[in-house]
């Protein structure tokens, strides 16, 4: 089972460019979830989607646009990197909440350093 | 204030010793608790959830004060692969299923 698939895995942007993190699950999970993990901050919510075409802020949306146009699917893009997006980027998935929450299931993160 | 904050560590143990780690969280709305289990430079990935009248999965214990608003969770007998950061996560009201982080406790078991 594939679960969370984020790509890519690394990569290295230079100040003021463009990129484009892809996040894929396999579970028909209706909830996505972006986050990024800093030294000493722990793993903070960047924007998240209830569902296909929705998408919210989060904690810290700034800098950052998503879109969630399949289920399966949510990107999270960086118009203009600056060097205090340097971050590991954590993509989570979970099941619609219904009687209760939901646990989130991660991918492998993607570790961006902007230079 | 953080809305979930827990002592960073580390905590070095030796094999075999109990530890136990709190959380407190902030916002009385939490509905939902759970601690997370996080390797070096890996994913976060679900440990257990916390429960009002406590938990037990093997080893591990959780437990859940909504009073005085801490979770604990409590290691027996630790093993050298328990070696990782724990985080403690919430869920507050309001939809959407977000979890808030608190920043993780680092456990060390040594021989």
């Amino acid at each position: 089972n594939a679960g969370v698939t984020q790509t890519p895995k690394f990569r290295v942007l230079k100040t003021g460019q463009s990129m484009t993190l892809l996040c894929a699950q396999d579970m028909n999970h209706e909830y996505m979830y972006w986050y990024r993990q800093d030294p000493g901050m722990g793993l903070r919510l960047i924007h998240y989607s209830v569902g296909e075409g929705t998408t919210a802020k989060g904690e810290v949306p700034d800098g950052y646009n998503v879109s969630r146009l399949k289920k399966q699917n949510f990107l999270l893009g960086l118009e203009s990197a600056a060097p205090s997006q340097t971050s590991v980027y954590f993509c989570a998935s979970s099941p619609r909440t219904g009687l209760g929450n939901q646990p989130q299931h991660f991918g492998d993160g993607t570790r961006l350093s902007i230079l | 204030r953080k809305e979930v904050e827990q002592d960073p560590g580390p905590f070095n143990v030796p094999e075999g010793a109990t530890v136990a780690f709190n959380c407190t969280y902030s916002n009385s709305a939490s509905q939902s608790f759970f601690w997370y289990r996080q390797d070096c430079r890996k994913e976060p990935k679900l440990l257990m959830s916390v429960y009002s009248s406590g938990n037990e999965d093997g080893r591990f214990t959780a437990q859940l004060n909504r009073a005085s608003q801490y979770i604990s969770l409590l290691i027996r007998d630790s093993k050298l692969s328990d070696s990782a950061t724990y985080l403690c996560v919430v869920i507050l009201t309001g939809g959407g299923n977000k979890l808030t982080f608190g920043t993780g406790t680092q456990l060390k078991v040594e021989l």
